[in-house]
Order: structure tokens, then C-alpha cells, then sequence
């Protein structure tokens, strides 16, 4: 069976410095691809980030990037210059070319202090 | 830019009524998903639709739940009876390809069951 696991329910940081959330995976899959969904207060999901597990170059995207490594099944999202925009609960997801359904992580919530 | 959907944003239902969800996925995608959260927990996945059938199903997606494309926009989810624990936040997801591609999210719909 697949899963996601976030070890950090919360974390917080300090405005413009750097943060980093964990997320682990289980899957017996070759190819698979790893998210990362922001959910604000509004609770609408907000894709931030996608990595596909064939690509061994981490994704940035602006702010964010990943840390993957594919040996230790470990995908963890840093978010640079936090912004307060970035307070929210993230949640780390995975999908497999055999299915088409995202399993999610519990999430992580974070809280960037002014 | 494109987006999903969703409406209402809340529903109040008495328990052992019927409700009906609609969402309008993004007009060149073809795969549409509901995925659920009951509120301080994780995302939930419940159904995959593509080509106008059920292309996968989770456990919770029982007799009582089915989902129609009633037309080329919408994407309905219906739950026949509600229950108490059917109380979450209800998301609708589209992607332009299965597996591996990007799903973008609704706001969601928040259902009460009394």
C-alpha cells in the first residue's frame, strides 16, 4: 500500500527566513510523482509544487523547492524568504501512473511570525 | 486564468436527506475527482471519472454515493442519504491527464448534516 507521511503537525518561522517541512513516502512503484498543496484559512487547495520521481533534479518553483531523494523515499518542501501569504497547512501528496488518485500526508501546519 | 468550480460553497442538510454537489472542472480537462476532509484531518479521495465512467473508487465511496457529467461542464457528486459522518469539506479535482499530471482544486463545498 501507498502512503505519505508528515512527522511535523506544526512549525513555525520567522518572517524572511527559511523553513523546510518533511514528508516521507512508501510506494513499490517505479514511476510516481510527489506534491506539494498549500491550504490557507479559505481551505482551498493550492498546488505549490510537483516533482516527477524519473527526474533527479530537484523542482523549484520561485520561493519554493524540493528536496528529493529518491533512495530514502524523503520529499521535503523549503520555502524561502517566508512570507506571512505563507501561513497555511501544507500537505505533501503522491500519485502513481497505476492509479489516479492523490494520497495525501496528514499535513503540517505552518505559521509565519511577523 | 482557469479554474474549478464548486457549488454551494455550503450546504446545511438534515440527516437522511439527499444532496447533490456540483463542481465545473476546467473546460480542456478530462479527468475530474472528488476528494473529501472532514475537518482537522487529512484529504480523502473518493472517485476518479474519466470518459464518462467511474475509473476508480475508494472504500468510503459506497452505494450511497455516485457521481454524474450530467452535460459537457458539470461534474455532480450525489449522496443519496446523508449521515452525520458525512459532515466535511467536499473538493472537486480536475486534471488534464491522469497519473502523473497536475489536479487542480476547488474552493470546496462545506456540508453540514444534522
Amino acid at each position: 500500500a501507498q502512503t505519505v507521511t508528515q512527522s511535523q503537525p506544526e512549525m513555525s518561522v520567522q518572517e524572511a527566513e527559511t523553513v523546510t517541512l518533511s514528508c516521507t513516502y512508501d510506494t513499490s512503484e517505479n514511476n510516481y510523482y510527489l506534491f506539494w498543496y498549500k491550504q490557507p484559512p479559505s481551505r482551498q487547495m493550492i498546488l505549490v509544487i510537483r516533482q516527477e520521481a524519473y527526474k533527479q533534479q530537484n523542482a523549484t518553483e520561485n520561493r519554493f523547492s524540493v528536496n528529493f531523494q529518491k533512495a530514502a523515499k524523503s520529499f521535503s518542501l523549503k520555502i524561502s524568504d517566508s512570507q506571512l501569504g505563507d501561513t497555511a497547512m501544507y500537505f505533501c501528496a503522491l500519485t502513481m501512473d497505476s492509479s489516479y488518485k492523490l494520497i495525501f500526508g496528514s499535513g503540517t501546519r505552518l505559521l509565519v511570525r511577523p | 486564468e482557469p479554474e474549478v468550480t464548486q457549488t454551494p460553497s455550503h450546504q446545511v442538510t438534515q440527516m437522511g436527506q439527499e444532496v447533490i454537489l456540483r463542481c465545473v472542472p476546467i473546460s480542456n480537462h478530462l479527468y475530474f475527482y472528488w476528494y473529501r476532509q472532514i475537518l482537522g484531518q487529512k484529504v480523502e479521495f473518493l472517485v476518479s471519472f474519466y470518459n464518462n465512467e467511474i475509473s476508480e473508487k475508494s472504500e468510503i465511496f459506497d452505494d450511497q454515493f455516485s457521481v454524474e457529467r450530467p452535460d459537457g461542464s458539470n461534474f455532480t457528486l450525489k449522496i443519496r442519504s446523508t449521515k452525520l459522518e458525512d459532515s466535511a469539506m467536499y473538493f472537486c479535482a480536475s486534471s488534464q491527464d491522469f497519473g502523473g499530471r497536475e489536479q487542480y482544486f476547488g474552493p470546496g463545498t462545506r456540508l453540514t448534516v444534522t
